[in-house]
């Protein structure tokens, strides 16, 4: 059974500074990875994804992806306090006809102004 | 575009009595489906799949039971809520083979 970490639990950075988010994955034969942002009691919106090593950028959204380290991260260029919110990274694996999507119990963001 | 719809945005029900969540897509023909609970500061866990009308997959069962009676409409349903039941329900849909979810807005419920 697929096991995703995240780290830390909850971040705090000021407006303005780098936030970066960790993600580990247990499954070496993973094939997607992405990550989400969920507001307060909202659904889910989906950030950036990656599906090979290196780096994907989508604005102010970096993601890396070391599949040898089982490890993606995401990188949050010039937060803003709207950024804050719980970020979710998930991790898919693919089956017959569709994929098994597996989520990291989430990083809280906080930024301050 | 396509549009995912969740219904009811939130309930409060009685431990013992029914329950029925609903998600339409709109714009998009034979997605996969998915449901999603998510306990109050737990994980996103998987409950069902559904890659076609009148078929779902139970991932996790926790006591409730989905259906796909249209191309475009998932329930989720239960005769009798548990206390356990309580938390955030997100629907989801793919493209058939898609790495990609995209979610409703959910449905809170509060079983009391």
């Amino acid at each position: 059974q697929q096991k995703v970490q995240q780290s830390p639990e909850s971040l705090t950075v000021s407006e303005g500074a780098m936030a970066s988010l960790n993600c580990t994955f247990s499954d070496g034969t993973s094939n997607n990875f992405r990550w989400y942002r969920q507001h307060s009691a909202k659904g889910l919106e989906v950030l950036v994804s990656i599906f090979s090593d290196g780096e994907k950028e989508e604005g102010r959204f970096t993601a890396h992806l070391n599949r040898a380290n089982l490890h993606v991260s995401l990188h949050i260029r010039e937060p803003q306090p709207s950024d804050s919110a719980v970020y979710l990274c998930a991790v898919s694996i693919k089956n017959t006809g569709y994929q098994n999507f597996y989520f990291g119990k989430g990083t809280s963001l906080t930024v301050i102004p | 575009a396509q549009t995912i719809h969740q219904w009811p945005v939130a309930e409060i029900k009685a431990v013992g009595s029914p329950l029925s969540l609903g998600c339409t897509i709109k714009g998009k023909s034979s997605p996969n489906l998915y449901w999603y609970w998510q306990a109050t500061g737990g994980t996103l866990q998987q409950l069902f799949y559904s890659i076609t009308v009148g078929q779902v997959e139970s991932v996790v069962q926790l006591n409730l039971s989905a259906s796909r009676p249209k191309d475009d409409q998932f329930i989720l349903s239960t005769e009798k809520l548990l206390l356990s039941h309580s938390g955030f329900y997100l629907c989801a849909w793919s493209h058939q083979s898609g790495n990609t979810l995209y979610f409703g807005e959910g449905s809170r419920l509060i079983v009391v």
